[in-house]
């Protein structure tokens, strides 16, 4: 089973400041079948990006991912007030068993 | 529109049994394997089951396998998920979704709490 560790945890940065997250996993992920997804508080996960570095349909372009191998980040360029939510990367490498990173909290500095 | 509608929550003692189901509109279920995640409160996504498109292909994750069993009807446009044994750490929103691997569509969830 592939693990995937996020770090930070929590991030604390103000509005117009640059996020950076990050997803290891503890073996390569096959052809960076990696995603990533953003779930605001009371709300279902939204998928943002898969395919490492492909946005979903309606995902603006200040959000971009990046990473190959084990090592993958997601990077949202200036922080808008309602991306401050809790963003989880996936993997579907070994699909169809998927594993979840356990999450990083963005959250207004 | 793909909608996705999750029934069959509530309170179950430990040991129990529920099932859910996962009610299906604006696409045809048949031509998509699905998939069920679990949120515990406050916690992370878990994967939880999958089944493929004719259910030939089934797989567990190894914290529900032997008392969980997913399945569908296509017929009826809808996917279950027959939960036995229950115990407290089951106890958490159930989601439904699909596509092919990664996950553009997700339904609300139905919340399942385990407590005597």
């Amino acid at each position: 089973e592939i693990v995937l560790t996020q770090s930070p945890g929590t991030l604390s940065l103000s509005p117009g400041e640059r996020a950076t997250l990050s997803c290891r996993a503890s073996q390569s992920v096959r052809s960076s079948y990696l995603a990533w997804y953003q779930q605001r508080p009371g709300q279902t996960p939204r998928l943002l990006i898969y395919g490492a570095s492909s946005r979903a349909t309606g995902i603006p372009d200040r959000f971009s991912g990046s990473g190959s191998g084990t090592d993958f980040t997601l990077t949202i360029s200036r922080l808008e007030p309602e991306d401050f939510a809790v963003y989880y990367c996936q993997q579907y490498g070994s699909s169809p068993l998927l594993t979840f990173g356990g999450g990083t909290k963005v959250e207004i500095k | 529109e793909v909608q996705l509608v999750e029934s069959g929550g509530g309170l179950v003692q430990p040991g129990g049994s529920l099932r859910l189901s996962c009610a299906a509109s604006g696409f045809t279920l048949s031509a998509y394997s699905m998939y069920w995640v679990r949120q515990a409160p406050g916690k992370g996504l878990e994967w939880v089951a999958y089944i493929n498109t004719d259910s030939a292909t089934v797989y567990y994750a190894d914290s529900v396998k032997g008392r969980f069993t997913i399945s569908r009807d296509n017929a009826k446009n809808s996917l279950y998920l027959q939960m036995n044994s229950l115990r407290d750490e089951d106890t958490a929103v159930y989601h439904c979704a699909t596509y092919s691997g990664f996950l553009p569509y997700w339904g609300q969830g139905t919340l399942v709490t385990v407590s005597s």
